[in-house]
């Protein structure tokens, strides 16, 4: 069985840059695993970051961008702020058997 | 604005069956574009992808839920839904229903906890 992977947990400094990464147990990450990115906040509904490994979604601010790096799919922030401490999920299309998984989640610490 | 509101049962017992409706609005289900699904969070887990369905009703499983799963299309009113069999304590989650296009998820409802107790 396929296995999303990420980081379960990362710290920032608050105005540093920080990339999570998202990766597969059996294999490399591309575009064509479309890979996509998420931040949840306790309580509240997942709000979508990133689509199609590079694709900001409407009103996320250019702080955050995604990427290939190496064999995973990475999300970098720029410049933290107190408020991008949560947690952070990628969502990966693994094949046509398996479908969609989601990664187990990073939980990002600014301080 | 697209919105898309959970709702169902919150409180389902042991060995019975789940079942949620999503309900769309500002946006058409029948839209060709855009493959319609459902996510659940245990208390203090992860997200897991449970399955989507398109608008002619073709649908997608994970593997670990597939054989007790099944998710519908109602187009006249603009809503599907969710049927989860024989569940079990470890069923308990918040289920969100959500929009997939090809490339990831892009709208979210504000999900709706589901507890399976007797």
């Amino acid at each position: 069985q396929t296995v999303v992977t990420q980081e379960s947990s990362f710290s920032v400094s608050p105005g540093g840059t920080v990339t999570l990464t998202c990766g597969l147990s059996s294999g490399s990450v591309s575009s064509s695993h479309h890979p996509s990115w998420y931040r949840q906040t306790p309580g509240q509904a997942p709000r979508t970051l990133i689509y199609s490994t590079y694709t900001r979604s409407s009103g996320v601010p250019d702080r955050f961008s995604g990427s290939i790096l190496g064999n995973k799919a990475a999300l970098t922030i720029t410049g933290a702020q107190a408020d991008d401490e949560c947690d952070y999920y990628c969502l990966l299309y693994v094949d046509s058997d398996t479908n969609w998984v989601f990664g187990g989640g990073t939980k990002l610490t600014v301080l | 604005q697209l919105q898309l509101q959970e709702s169902g049962p919150g409180l389902v017992k042991p060995s019975e069956t789940l079942s949620l409706i999503c309900t769309v609005s500002s946006g058409s289900i029948s839209s060709g574009r855009y493959h319609w699904g459902w996510i659940r969070q245990p208390p203090g887990k992860g997200l897991e992808w449970i399955g989507n369905v398109y608008y002619s009703g073709g649908t997608y499983y994970s593997p670990s839920l597939k054989s007790r799963v099944t998710i519908s299309v109602d187009m006249p009113n603009n809503q599907f839904s969710l049927r989860l069999t024989s569940v079990t304590a470890a069923d308990t989650a918040v289920y969100y229903c959500a929009r997939q296009a090809g490339s990831g998820l892009d709208s979210w409802g504000q999900g709706t906890l589901v507890t399976v107790s007797s």
